[in-house]
């Protein structure tokens, strides 16, 4: 069975452009979860979907959106790019959007650099 | 919301001792607490996790306690090994409906055979 599958697994960006980073969750499971990892840092949290619907929303500016498909995957967008954007995107994806952390898992992420 | 403070942000072992990484929370609603492991390039996965209505959890060379008057966890890795160096992250969240965990921001532990 396959995991958490993100892509792609490196971008190189320049700043002011536009990206979309893509997520297949679990076979099964219909809820994702993005988050943004800086080096050093812990993962922060951007966005949760749930049966195509947002869920819950992290404190990041509006340049940052999300949506979730009929299959269930998943991509998240950054317009207009920032040097501080620069990370480690992971999509994390559950059996469900309400059964807290059961089948919580992560994927290997995004890496994107901005220059 | 939730903040989540991780120490230390390094921590050098030999191989065979031990190793205690510790974090603290703000919100006294949280009721659950998992630990991640991240090895370089790769995913965080789920090693152990603790309830609120429990003091402690093992798992062979893992162990997490919990107090919740104190708000604060720790993580205990005894007889370390060479493979246990990679980053550790701890998190707080409620344990039911959408789960979106806090995280800490890490402790590279480095363990040298």
């Amino acid at each position: 069975d396959a995991g958490v599958t993100q892509s792609p697994t490196h971008l190189i960006k320049t700043r002011g452009q536009h990206v979309t980073l893509r997520c297949s969750p679990i076979s099964g499971h219909k809820s994702v979860s993005w988050y943004q990892q800086v080096l050093g840092q812990g993962p922060q949290f951007i966005f949760q979907y749930y049966e195509k619907e947002e869920r819950g929303r992290g404190n990041f500016p509006d340049r940052f959106s999300a949506r979730q498909f009929p299959n269930y995957s998943s991509e998240l967008n950054v317009n207009a790019l920032l040097l501080g954007d620069s990370a480690l995107y992971l999509c994390a994806s559950s059996l469900r959007g309400d059964r807290g952390p059961e089948g919580y898992t992560f994927g290997s992420g995004t890496r994107l650099t901005v220059v | 919301g939730e903040n989540v403070e991780q120490h230390p942000s390094t921590l050098s072992v030999q191989e065979g001792d031990s190793a205690v990484i510790k974090c603290t929370y703000s919100d006294s609603a949280s009721n659950y607490f998992p630990w991640y492991k991240q090895e370089l390039g790769k995913r965080p996965q789920l090693i152990i996790d603790i309830r609120s209505n429990v003091g402690e959890k093992k798992d062979q060379r893992i162990a997490v306690t919990l107090n919740k008057t104190a708000k604060h966890f720790s993580l205990h890795i005894t007889e370390t090994q060479p493979e246990d160096s990679a980053v550790y992250f701890c998190a707080a969240s409620m344990s039911g409906g959408s789960y979106i965990p806090t995280f800490g921001r890490g402790t590279s532990l480095i363990v040298h055979p």
